[in-house]
């Protein structure tokens, strides 16, 4: 099993509609949860940060945290042709790599126009 | 000036020959990091440094070397180039006094072993 799974997509949604981004991670010891975005052949760059069970907003993103569940998503509202790229989820504080993040494999978004 | 610098940008090697990536920052951060990056694979650490003396070892340090020459400078070296080293090579740096405030990225080295 993966340390941090990630549905791969391409995850395809029009524009304006709400895209939703699954996370899930095994080490029950994680502590703080990370989305980044990395456009093609670019670096990653963080959208937000989560560590309380709960949702988190900022702008027109929400992270959800349930740690019962393992679970971490971000929720993009009213979707635009420029939030296409490849989002990361990341974790950090487990017990295997302590405060190195751990970082599942990518969901490719596509927000059709 | 970028915060986390990476040169070269794209380099082309032949298998067996060995090459420097150098990475330098202005954050003043004591954390730097070095992750590749593979289609499908996500980003996957390779070593890493939390100071000057310090140097670990990541998820996938077989084939590499580093060196933490300051603060500022840690530089990632293939001692002997294969093919399935052709990838996509980030530094990064945090600091942990900054909290949630995550990491920040070179803009990346494109490998390519032929």
């Amino acid at each position: 099993q993966k340390e941090v799974e990630q549905n791969s997509g391409p995850l395809s949604v029009p524009e304006g509609a709400i895209a939703s981004l699954n996370c899930t991670y095994s080490d029950r010891g994680s502590q703080s949860f990370f989305w980044y975005r990395q456009y093609s052949g670019k670096s990653p760059e963080l959208i937000m940060f989560i560590y309380s069970n709960g949702d988190k907003e900022d702008g027109r993103f929400t992270a959800q945290l349930n740690k019962a569940s393992q679970y971490v998503s971000l929720l993009i509202r009213d979707s635009q042709p420029s939030d296409s790229a490849t989002y990361l989820c990341a974790v950090r504080g487990g017990h295997n790599y302590g405060q190195n993040f751990v970082f599942g494999p990518g969901t490719r978004l596509s927000v059709l126009p | 000036d970028a915060d986390v610098t990476q040169t070269p940008r794209n380099r082309i090697t032949k298998t067996g020959k060995r090459i420097m990536l150098e990475c330098s920052q202005t954050k003043g951060h004591d954390r730097m990091y070095w992750y590749r990056q593979d289609p499908g694979l996500g980003l996957r650490l390779i070593y890493y440094s939390f100071d000057v003396k310090d140097i670990n070892k990541g998820e996938i340090s077989d084939g590499y070397s580093v060196s933490r020459q300051a603060q500022a400078k840690f530089s990632l070296s293939l001692e002997s180039a294969i093919p399935n080293q052709t990838a996509l090579y980030f530094c990064a740096t945090s600091d942990p006094r900054q909290g949630a405030s995550g990491y920040t990225f070179g803009s990346g080295t494109r490998l390519t072993v032929v």
